[in-house]
C-alpha cells in the first residue's frame, strides 16, 4: 500500500538559518505529491505540490522536487522566519480513479527562533 | 467567502455514546473527505463523498459511518465510542475528486471520548 515517511521532529532552526524537512514515499503507479502546513489552532493548508517526476513546487520561499529514482520529496526553505514555526505534513494521492484521497506522513513540527 | 466550516469545535462524550459531526464545504465544492488525526500523528483517511455518492473509505470500522446532503454538507457519525476515537477530525473539500487537485480543510471538530 502507499506509506509516507517524515523525518522525525521538532526541528529547532535559528531565524534566517536553512530548512531541509525529509520526505521519502512508496506508491504504486505514479502519485501527485504534497506539502501541506498546520499552524496551531488552524486546519492544514496546502503549501505547494507537485504532480509528476522532476516537477518542483513552490511557495512563500519554499520548494520541492519530485524525485521518482529516490522517491522522495523533500521541502527545502533558503532562509525561515519566526512565522514559518508550523507542523509540515508531506503527502501523496493516488493516481487512479479513486480520487483525491491523501496519505499523509507523520508530521514534523518546526521551531524558529528569533 | 466562507471556508470549510465544521461543528462543534469541541466535544466530550463517554465511551459507549455516539456521535455526529458536521461540514460545510466552500460554496462550489461538491466533494467533501474526512480525516482522522490523532494527536502527534498525520491524518489519516475515512471517508470521501462527491456527489452524494461514497467514492472512497479507509481502514476503519463499520462504527465510522457519513453521508453527503443534497447542499453538499457532510455528517460523520461514530457509534459505539471508544477512548481511541478521541482525535482531531478534519473535513476537507474539493471542486470535484482529481488526484492532483488541492484540498481545503477546516479546523476540525476535537473529540474527547472519556
Amino acid at each position: 500500500g502507499n506509506s509516507v515517511t517524515q523525518m522525525e521532529g521538532p526541528v529547532t532552526l535559528s531565524e534566517e538559518a536553512f530548512l531541509t524537512i525529509n520526505c521519502t514515499y512508496t506508491a504504486t503507479g505514479y502519485p501527485s505529491l504534497f506539502w501541506y502546513v498546520q499552524y496551531p489552532g488552524e486546519g492544514l493548508q496546502l503549501l505547494l505540490k507537485a504532480t509528476k517526476a522532476d516537477d518542483k513546487g513552490s511557495n512563500k520561499g519554499f520548494e520541492a522536487t519530485y524525485r521518482k529514482e529516490t522517491t522522495s520529496f523533500h521541502l527545502e526553505k533558503g532562509s525561515v522566519q519566526v512565522s514559518d514555526s508550523a507542523v509540515y505534513f508531506c503527502a501523496l494521492s493516488r493516481q487512479d480513479n479513486a480520487g483525491n484521497m491523501l496519505t499523509f506522513g507523520g508530521g514534523t513540527r518546526l521551531m524558529v527562533k528569533p | 467567502d466562507a471556508g470549510v466550516t465544521q461543528s462543534p469545535t469541541h466535544l466530550i462524550k463517554t465511551r459507549g455514546q455516539h456521535v455526529t459531526l458536521r461540514c460545510s464545504p466552500i460554496s462550489g465544492h461538491k466533494s467533501v473527505s474526512w480525516y482522522q488525526q490523532v494527536l502527534g500523528q498525520g491524518p489519516q483517511f475515512i471517508f470521501q463523498y462527491y456527489e452524494k455518492e461514497e467514492r472512497g473509505r479507509g481502514n476503519f470500522p463499520d462504527r465510522f459511518s457519513a453521508r453527503q446532503f443534497p447542499n453538499y454538507s457532510s455528517e460523520l457519525n461514530v457509534n459505539a465510542l471508544l477512548l481511541g476515537d478521541s482525535a482531531l477530525y478534519l473535513c476537507a473539500s474539493s471542486l470535484v475528486f482529481l488526484a492532483n487537485e488541492k484540498l481545503f480543510f477546516g479546523s476540525g471538530t476535537q473529540l474527547s471520548v472519556l
